[in-house]
């Protein structure tokens, strides 16, 4: 079983329309828990950073994070066609000397058509 | 405040060769990671360098290394390149617990 599941789609859905995006994971070490958009042959960029359980707000987007159930959400609101992207959950342990490696989903390619 | 940047932005190997691929950090951020993302996939972690020490290997060959230098740029070397190789690889700096990615260098190896 892989640590970080994502559904990798993709997803294609109309100007305006809400999006969910979810990962699930394994292991209850994972502490921090991290969203990122990554346009075509760019880089990753944050999108969102969370660290406890909750939900977490900035303009359209929100993040969801469940540690009980060891699952993760990315909600976009009012979705535009700049947020055609590939979308990749990222979690980390807490650090305890050790490196803060990233542990990624496999991305979800996410297209909002005009 | 300048961003992450790497070097070249793509390369063209032939099986067997070496490559050396450049990032420089963020300002102010003295801890960069170096992740493979093979396409389609979500980036993996290759290892990581703090004040020009590995502080963190993942699942990646001896063929695979690095340094860090003292302005807190940093190299990723691969020797004997297989077309496995070929994929997108990631520098990512940190001054805390955000990582901080650059562009990328697209790496093919024929």
């Amino acid at each position: 079983q892989k640590e970080v599941e994502q559904d990798p789609g993709p997803l294609s859905v109309p100007e305006g329309a809400i999006v969910s995006l979810n990962c699930t994971y394994s292991n209850s070490a994972f502490q921090y828990f991290m969203w990122y958009r990554q346009y075509s042959r760019k880089g990753p960029e944050l999108l969102m950073y969370t660290y406890s359980s909750g939900n977490k707000e900035d303009g359209r987007f929100t993040a969801q994070v469940d540690k009980s159930s060891k699952y993760i959400s990315l909600f976009i609101r009012d979705s535009q066609p700049s947020d055609s992207a590939t979308y990749l959950c990222a979690m980390r342990r807490t650090p305890q000397g050790g490196s803060e490696k990233l542990v990624f989903g496999k991305g979800m390619k996410l297209t909002v058509n005009p | 405040e300048t961003g992450v940047t790497q070097s070249p932005t793509h390369l063209i190997k032939t099986r067997g060769q070496q490559v050396t691929l450049r990032c420089s950090s963020q300002s102010g951020h003295n801890t960069v990671s170096w992740y493979q993302q093979a396409l389609g996939q979500g980036p993996q972690f290759i290892f990581q360098y703090y004040r020009e020490e590995e502080n963190g290997r993942g699942n990646f060959p001896p063929r695979f290394s690095g340094l860090q230098f003292p302005n807190y740029s940093s190299e990723l070397n691969v020797n004997a390149l297989e077309l496995d190789d070929s994929a997108l690889y990631l520098c990512a700096s940190s001054s805390s617990y955000e990582q901080y990615f650059g562009p990328g260098t697209r790496l093919t190896v024929t």
